[in-house]
């Protein structure tokens, strides 16, 4: 079965300072990979996917992510947060099909607090 | 708004009452997943549909818990005599089939007392 670990649970950054969450899977196959995000109050958002080809994915605003096979990892970056970033993201994995998006396994979130 | 909508939006019952929330997909969504996200994780998979068949049930739906999708369109999640333990967001999401991207909607809080 697969899973997925995320090991900082509450961060706080200073704004423009950089971001990296990070984001390790368990899986033996082929998989693909999101960072989903939610905002105080709102529903969960896509931030980015990775599903095959280019490991460094950039997704909305400004986040990027980089799919390291060796290492069972998907960590999510940003050079520069916002206040507007404070949220709270979530890693997930779907194990790899042609079938699309099936049964989505997520981490357990990470709160992102960015102070002014 | 054409986003995934769930309703009620907060739902508060005694234990042992049996409560039914509603989702409405993204029109032209084959596939429904439902989650329950509970506080301090992230959401947990339950079950989903392709159209009006379920094809994926997870052991954390007891047999107190039932879904539906009679015509493909909204679904339905039932939970019989409910208890205390199973306080929790749920939350719908819909995909067309083979996309590759789910959209979820606000999810309906449920507080058992």
């Amino acid at each position: 079965a697969q899973s997925v670990s995320q090991h900082n649970h509450h961060v706080i950054l200073s704004e423009a300072a950089s971001l990296e969450l990070g984001c390790n899977y368990s899986y033996g196959g082929t998989v693909n990979l999101f960072w989903y995000v939610q905002y105080p109050g709102q529903h969960l958002q896509l931030l980015l996917k990775y599903f095959s080809g280019d490991p460094l994915v950039k997704g909305i605003k400004g986040f990027e992510a980089e799919f390291i096979k060796s290492k069972f990892s998907f960590n999510l970056r940003k050079p520069s947060v916002q206040w507007s970033d404070t949220a709270e993201y979530f890693c997930a994995v779907n194990a790899g099909s042609s079938g699309g998006y099936q049964k989505v396994t997520f981490g357990t979130g990470t709160k992102l607090q960015v102070i002014p | 708004d054409t986003g995934v909508s769930q309703n009620p939006r907060h739902k508060i019952t005694k234990r042992g009452q049996n409560v039914t929330f509603r989702c409405d997909p993204i029109s032209e969504h084959n596939r429904l997943y439902w989650y329950r996200q509970t506080l301090g994780q992230g959401p947990e998979f339950l079950t989903y549909f392709q159209n009006e068949a379920q094809l994926e049930k997870s052991r954390l739906l007891s047999d107190r818990f039932s879904a539906e999708r009679p015509k493909g369109s909204f679904s339905t999640l039932e939970i019989q005599r409910t208890e205390q333990g199973d306080s929790a967001m749920y939350l719908c999401a819909s995909s067309p089939w083979r996309g590759d991207e789910a959209f979820f909607g606000q999810g309906t809080r449920l507080t058992v007392v």
